[in-house]
């Protein structure tokens, strides 16, 4: 299975741009990249998901270079409501199963 | 924008009794998952259905039981709870295509002593 590895932890600042690093070295050809937002004491939400080069939605984007051996999420000018666990994720394909690392802890500060 | 329904949110328990975490969906969709998380920790699978009448064992241990009757429901039992059992239990769907994201219900925080 494709392990992710991501940063325990991060803080910033609100109005600052926020990036993520995750690898996954062992991500297979059909797999996906994909990262969830978690607030304490919700179930996590779906933020954004990638295959390769660049996805940008409403709320983050997601940059993937060529060897998709790692992934980086982009929240640009992150508020005090963006502090949250950040999980990145390799979505196997064909699978039914999504694998939930520790997840990047982020905490915005005013 | 909830569309995933988790019930109880709390509950407190004596060990040996059992119980039931109800889990119900309103947006059609054929998988559903229970995801077990201790507070900090991450999530993992421990049950999940491709549809009615499908149950499977995820990766994680777990003594606790699941049933898919209808679509829309995904019921969670343990049959003798523990303390061991403390924990969130975690409900989610998705559409059957591959690759679609989760959406997750908010959870019930199972305390049992």
């Amino acid at each position: 299975l494709a392990k992710t590895t991501q940063p325990i932890s991060m803080d910033s600042y609100e109005g600052q741009e926020v990036n993520i690093t995750c690898s996954h070295n062992n991500i297979a050809t059909n797999d996906y990249i994909t990262w969830y937002q978690q607030f304490p004491s919700q179930g996590p939400r779906f933020i954004i998901q990638g295959y390769k080069t660049k996805v940008t939605n409403e709320v983050a984007s997601l940059f993937i270079p060529a060897d998709r051996k790692s992934s980086t999420l982009s929240l640009p000018r992150v508020s005090l409501s963006d502090t949250a666990v950040y999980y990145c994720l390799v979505v196997i394909y064909n699978t039914d199963k999504l694998i939930f690392g520790t997840g990047t802890r982020l905490q915005v500060f005013p | 924008e909830a569309d995933i329904y988790q019930t109880p949110r709390y509950l407190v328990i004596g060990t040996g009794k059992k119980i039931t975490l109800e889990c119900s969906q309103t947006m059609g969709h054929d998988k559903m998952y229970w995801y077990q998380q201790d507070p900090g920790m991450e999530l993992h699978l421990i049950h999940y259905s491709y549809g009615v009448n499908s149950t499977e064992k995820g990766d994680l241990s777990s003594e606790s039981t699941v049933s898919r009757i209808r679509t829309e429901h995904f019921p969670l039992t343990l049959e003798s709870a523990r303390p061991s059992h403390t924990s969130q239990y975690l409900c989610a769907s998705s559409k059957p295509l591959d690759n679609s994201p989760l959406h997750f219900g908010n959870g019930t925080r199972l305390t049992v002593t």
